[in-house]
């Protein structure tokens, strides 16, 4: 069955530090990827996606890329804000679009 | 973007007891509604699909009689868990697509069951 492993946290940064938060998949066919934000008191929001191996999504500042041979979507910001703080959700769909798997999250810490 | 509510966002109750959670679209028409459930520092795990005026599809291992979800409206799904005990303590999430097909998911904040 289909599975996303990501990272736990919580991960604690410096502003304006470099974040990557790792996330692998296994899946059965072609899978859509995703990356989901979720600030406190909110609902997740969609942040990015790449539909395709080698795709780049980004938004935000954050990128990330699908890497069919390492089945990775790991998600990048250069230079991160307190703003970002939230708990991030890497996910994967594959077949007709209806269902979401996701990993378990990462939180995200950014301190002044 | 798309708004989509949930109410409450917190809910105590009493073991036995059933308790109705509701998921509304707010500016959007949603043919598809997704419900989830998340235990602590677990993945969100997909309970049902449901699409409007017709039945819920559950996920294997989810007890429909149990967890009965309604979507009457373009706008509103609700799902009710019946005869509440304490496993079923949880954080539910409801998720509305306008489409069938690839559309993004907008996802409500969640709802705290907590079942005494």
């Amino acid at each position: 069955g289909n599975s996303v492993t990501q990272m736990e946290g919580p991960v604690t940064l410096s502003e304006e530090a470099f974040l990557t938060i790792n996330c692998t998949y296994t899946a059965t066919g072609y899978p859509s990827l995703f990356w989901y934000v979720q600030y406190p008191g909110e609902g997740l929001q969609l942040l990015l996606k790449a539909t395709k191996a080698d795709d780049k999504g980004s938004n935000k500042g954050f990128e990330a890329t699908y890497r069919k041979e390492t089945t990775s979507f790991h998600l990048e910001k250069g230079s991160v804000q307190v703003s970002d703080s939230a708990v991030y959700f890497c996910a994967l769909e594959t077949g007709g679009g209806n269902k979401l798997t996701f990993g378990t999250g990462t939180q995200l810490k950014v301190e002044l | 973007g798309a708004v989509v509510s949930q109410h409450p966002s917190r809910v105590i109750c009493k073991s036995g007891t059933s308790v109705k959670i509701e998921c509304r679209s707010l500016d959007f028409q949603a043919t598809t509604m997704f419900w989830y459930r998340q235990f602590p520092k677990q993945s969100l795990m997909l309970m049902a699909t449901s699409n409007e005026g017709s039945k819920a599809t559950y996920e294997q291992g989810v007890e429909k009689d149990k967890f009965l979800i309604n979507h009457a409206s373009l706008t509103l799904s609700t799902l009710t868990v019946t005869s509440a005990h304490p496993e079923d303590s949880s954080f539910y999430i409801c998720s509305a697509r306008a489409g069938r097909g690839k559309e993004t998911q907008y996802f409500g904040p969640g709802t705290r069951l907590l079942v005494l």
